[in-house]
């Protein structure tokens, strides 16, 4: 079946260490995003990508960095100046930026220890 | 830029009754796209329905519906005969349909804070 797989759903860190956050798509999207949320909040954009080899920054990219070397994957590295890290992470695509609904993951929780 | 309220942070029903919850937006764009999101204990984000600007009409999708007043700039979910399994968040979301994708406001979904709906037996 078509969807967004993001792995792994529940990871534990230490501070001061990076983690990457995996997604990957087969739903031949274009555009895909990543989002965290908060207990009681939103979802706020970290960064998306429109297409491959290319991202841009969202609202609260920093202390994040994610790479697009393949349409069908967009991870995330969370990196040690992510002040506050620990929060539940969505990733998303839709077929082309602008244009419909976001079809969403299952989600990564993180947590610093 | 845009924002997108929802004044209810928890709302609850009773089994098969009808509960409505209210979402509002400020924007001065004229086309765009509303989504109502659900988001169960599993926590992955479920599309529940779509409204475009332009279509009068209001969108359904079995027992949901929605409520769209354009010129008052509310979009409020209605849930029909409601049921156990309808008990999660539900977030209300804001998308612009005609901004350039090079500028700000094409880049993403705009989120409310979200209402949680508990459905009591």
């Amino acid at each position: 079946d078509g969807g967004i797989t993001q792995s792994p759903k529940y990871l534990f860190r230490k501070e001061g260490q990076n983690v990457t956050l995996s997604c990957e798509q087969n739903l031949n999207h274009d555009a895909m995003y990543w989002y965290r949320q908060d207990p009681g909040q939103g979802l706020r954009l970290i960064y998306y990508s429109q297409i491959v080899n290319d991202f841009q920054k969202g609202d609260i990219a920093e202390g994040y960095s994610v790479s697009r070397e393949k349409k069908e994957s967009f991870p995330l590295t969370v990196t040690s100046a992510q002040k506050n890290p620990t929060a539940f992470y969505l990733c998303a695509s839709s077929i082309r930026q602008n244009t419909g609904e976001l079809f969403f993951g299952e989600g990564s929780r993180l947590t610093v220890l | 830029a845009q924002t997108v309220t929802q004044s209810q942070p928890e709302m609850s029903v009773q089994e098969a009754e009808t509960v409505t919850l209210s979402c509002t937006y400020d924007t001065s764009e004229s086309d765009y796209y509303l989504f109502w999101y659900k988001q169960p204990p599993s926590r992955q984000m479920i599309l529940v329905i779509r409204q475009e600007a332009y279509k009068q009409q209001n969108a359904t999708e079995n027992r949901f519906s929605v409520n769209f007043q354009k010129a008052a700039k509310s979009f409020s979910l209605k849930i029909s005969d409601s049921q156990l399994g309808d008990a999660a968040m539900y977030f209300c979301a804001y998308r612009s349909r005609t901004a350039k994708i090079s500028s700000g406001s094409a880049r993403q979904l705009t989120f409310g804070s979200g209402t949680q709906l508990t459905v009591l037996p």
